[in-house]
């Protein structure tokens, strides 16, 4: 069985501060591994994925993720944070099996930038 | 690209009406969607897959017959919540599997709705 944890509920940090949020999985086999935000009422807006290749991937308005396979952890990462990324941040993790498709959603963490 | 739309966005209905949900890919086919549930604060609970032409899979313990699902074509499935009561209430966000960019379909990725809040009085 596949899971994700994101050990943190809320993360607080300052304008132009890095900004990190905690992902770690649970997987057999080489995972393909997903963040994705969600602003207030609204759905999920794609931010990155990890498949293969560089363990560090560039994804949308200048967030990063490292994928560690000896940690099983895939943290997003933005060097200098904005106010607008104030939002709810989802790491989600599938297997690589052909055919399976589906994502499992860690519990999701709480970003809040502050001015 | 890759955009997916729902409607309606927000619904209010009385208990025991049936409410329709549509989930479309707008830029791309989509051979399978996928039905979530998010409660406040909470991540998304899957509860089914629809593929384009056959039955949805539904996770365990959501009512198949209460959760209707048709995956009619390559960009449009719907989800029809009959005799809604209060409990059914939540935000319903839907996803479409977006398998171009890979050889094999393994680089795909899902992309989300914006949601339908359902009201339930």
């Amino acid at each position: 069985a596949q899971s994700v944890a994101q050990p943190e509920d809320q993360v607080n940090v300052a304008e132009g501060n890095p900004l990190t949020v905690k992902c770690t999985y649970s997987v057999s086999g080489n995972p393909y591994l997903f963040w994705y935000v969600q602003y207030p009422n609204r759905g999920l807006q794609f931010l990155l994925k990890y498949i293969t290749g560089d363990n560090l991937v560039k994804g949308s308005y200048g967030f990063e993720a490292e994928f560690n396979k000896s940690q099983t952890s895939f943290h997003l990462k933005k060097p200098s944070a904005l106010v607008s990324d104030s939002a709810l941040y989802f790491c989600a993790v599938r297997p690589p099996l052909r055919g399976d498709y589906k994502l499992s959603f860690g519990a999701g963490t709480t970003v809040t930038v502050r001015a | 690209g890759a955009v997916v739309s729902q409607h309606p966005s927000w619904v209010i209905c009385k208990s025991g009406t049936s409410v329709k949900i549509e989930c479309r890919s707008l830029d791309f086919q989509a051979t399978t969607m996928f039905w979530y549930r998010q409660f406040p604060k909470q991540s998304l609970m899957l509860m089914a897959t629809s593929n384009e032409g056959s039955k949805a899979t539904y996770e365990q313990g959501v009512e198949k017959d209460k959760f209707l699902i048709n995956h009619a074509s390559l960009t449009l499935s719907t989800l029809t919540v009959t005799s809604a009561h209060p409990e059914d209430s939540s935000f319903y966000i839907c996803s479409a599997r977006d398998k171009r960019g890979g050889t094999s379909g393994s680089t795909d990725t899902q992309y989300f709705g914006p949601g339908t809040r359902l009201t339930v009085l």
